[in-house]
């Protein structure tokens, strides 16, 4: 299975400000996925993020608010723009791994955000 | 009501007990499921994928879906302490997007 990193691990932040998650993946992968898991909730989906077209994004999650770039087949980043404390949350990044032609979902270790 | 529903727990059991978690679901058009463990502070590790109907056994992990009635279990026999996690579980209709519980927290005692 694909092996997948996040940067920053953790972070805290001022509201009003924004941040860039990077993930990176080892390997090349067309489907990467991008989602939120609040605390005490499932894990939601933010968006979807295929290479070389704009994401795709999940109902009450915007583009304004959730950038995404997905510039190659091993990486992407998540911005979270003019954060406010309700953005304090999990976000991870998992891929699809196309090797086996299943819907298998590998992810990464997540990053913690705390918004001030 | 939610498309997945799961008892978050926490469920404790002792050591060498056999665990059975469970998940039911309203949407009939799922065909893929999915049983994550997630260590806090650590991302979802796929467990056990099962696509339709039947059961899917990997070691002490067996995974058991059963369409007719919308419900997925996972049983894990011999249980450790080193199982103490939160148990995710996820279905899909296909088309890569996955519908997560809310996860069942597990704790194994010595």
């Amino acid at each position: 299975s694909a092996v997948i990193s996040q940067k920053p691990s953790r972070d805290i932040c001022q509201r009003g400000t924004s941040l860039t998650i990077q993930c990176q993946v080892d390997s090349q992968v067309t489907m990467m996925f991008w989602y939120r898991q609040q605390p005490g909730q499932s894990l939601t989906l933010i968006a979807t993020a295929n290479q070389g077209s704009e994401a795709t994004y999940e109902s009450g999650f915007v583009i304004d608010k959730f950038p995404i770039s997905r510039p190659n087949l091993t990486f992407s980043t998540l911005t979270v723009s003019n954060m406010s404390p309700e953005d304090s949350s999990i976000y991870l990044c998992s891929v699809e791994d196309p090797q086996d032609g299943t819907y298998e979902q590998y992810f990464g270790p997540g990053t913690r955000l705390t918004v001030t | 009501q939610k498309e997945v529903e799961q008892d978050p727990g926490p469920l404790s059991v002792p050591e060498g007990a056999i665990v059975s978690l469970n998940c039911t679901y309203s949407n009939s058009a799922f065909q893929y499921f999915m049983w994550y463990r997630q260590y806090s502070r650590k991302g979802p590790e796929l467990l056990m994928y099962t696509y339709s109907s039947g059961n899917k056994e990997d070691g002490r992990f067996t995974a058991q879906v059963d369409k007719s009635s919308k419900y997925i279990s996972l049983f894990i026999r011999d249980s450790q302490p080193s199982d103490s996690a939160t148990y995710l579980c996820a279905m899909s209709a296909g088309f890569q997007k996955l519908v997560f519980g809310t996860g069942t927290r597990l704790l194994v005692s010595p």
